[in-house]
């Protein structure tokens, strides 16, 4: 069965600090990846998502970065934290059936806070 | 383009009250539909979904038929339970691309 691992599951962190979020799942292969954020009381902002290794879309331009160096493996990244980074952010995968997503499963998120 | 419209919360309910939760799409062609449920600190998980029109979702009591002629995927479940307490998605993929479409949430809490 498939299972998806997201760390740390919780983190404070001062601003102007770098931030790394790993991801990665497992028991499936070249799954469709994604990064949400969740700010407090909020519905999900979609902030990346990938479709295969190297290939990263971005759809917010702000401070945060991804990566996919390996087929299971999405990282989010940001150089200096703003105090609007706060939230709980959710990765997610799920496969494409006929050129569009099906189900996503997510992880259990990380609760950033940065004060 | 796609968008997904969902009623405002929070809807607050009595143990054993029937609920629905309204959802409509926009969207070309034939969108897949779903509804996600998130609990407390958790990440999101599928409840239900329907693929073609005039489908009926189903899943721990809770149902969801596909209408395409009003656009809509309407939550209903007869009883609910405190253990509902949750906030719930609607959301639709459609092809041309891998994103899903989420609408805003809605928090329900069920009080005993």
């Amino acid at each position: 069965s498939q299972t998806i691992h997201q760390w740390p599951a919780t983190l404070v962190q001062p601003v102007g600090s770098p931030l790394s979020l790993e991801c990665t799942v497992e028991g499936t292969s070249n799954p469709n990846l994604y990064w949400y954020r969740q700010a407090a009381g909020r519905g999900l902002q979609l902030l990346f998502y990938s479709v295969g290794i190297g290939q990263i879309s971005s759809e917010v331009p702000q401070n945060l970065s991804a990566s996919r160096p390996q087929d299971r493996q999405f990282i989010l990244s940001s150089k200096k934290l703003l105090l609007s980074d706060s939230g709980f952010y959710l990765c997610a995968w799920g496969l494409g059936t006929f050129g569009r997503a099906d189900t996503q499963y997510f992880g259990p998120g990380t609760r950033l806070t940065v004060l | 383009g796609n968008s997904v419209t969902q009623m405002e919360g929070p809807v607050t309910l009595s143990e054993e009250a029937f609920l629905t939760i309204n959802c409509t799409y926009t969207a070309t062609g034939y969108p897949s539909l779903f509804w996600y449920v998130q609990y407390p600190g958790e990440g999101l998980q599928l409840l239900l979904k329907a693929t073609k029109a005039d489908d009926k979702g189903s899943n721990k009591g809770f149902e969801a038929t596909y209408r395409k002629e009003t656009t809509s995927f309407h939550l209903e479940k007869g009883s609910v339970q405190v253990s509902d307490s949750a906030v719930y998605f609607c959301a639709l993929t459609n092809t041309g691309g891998f994103k899903t479409i989420f609408g805003a949430g809605t928090r329900l809490f069920v009080k005993a």
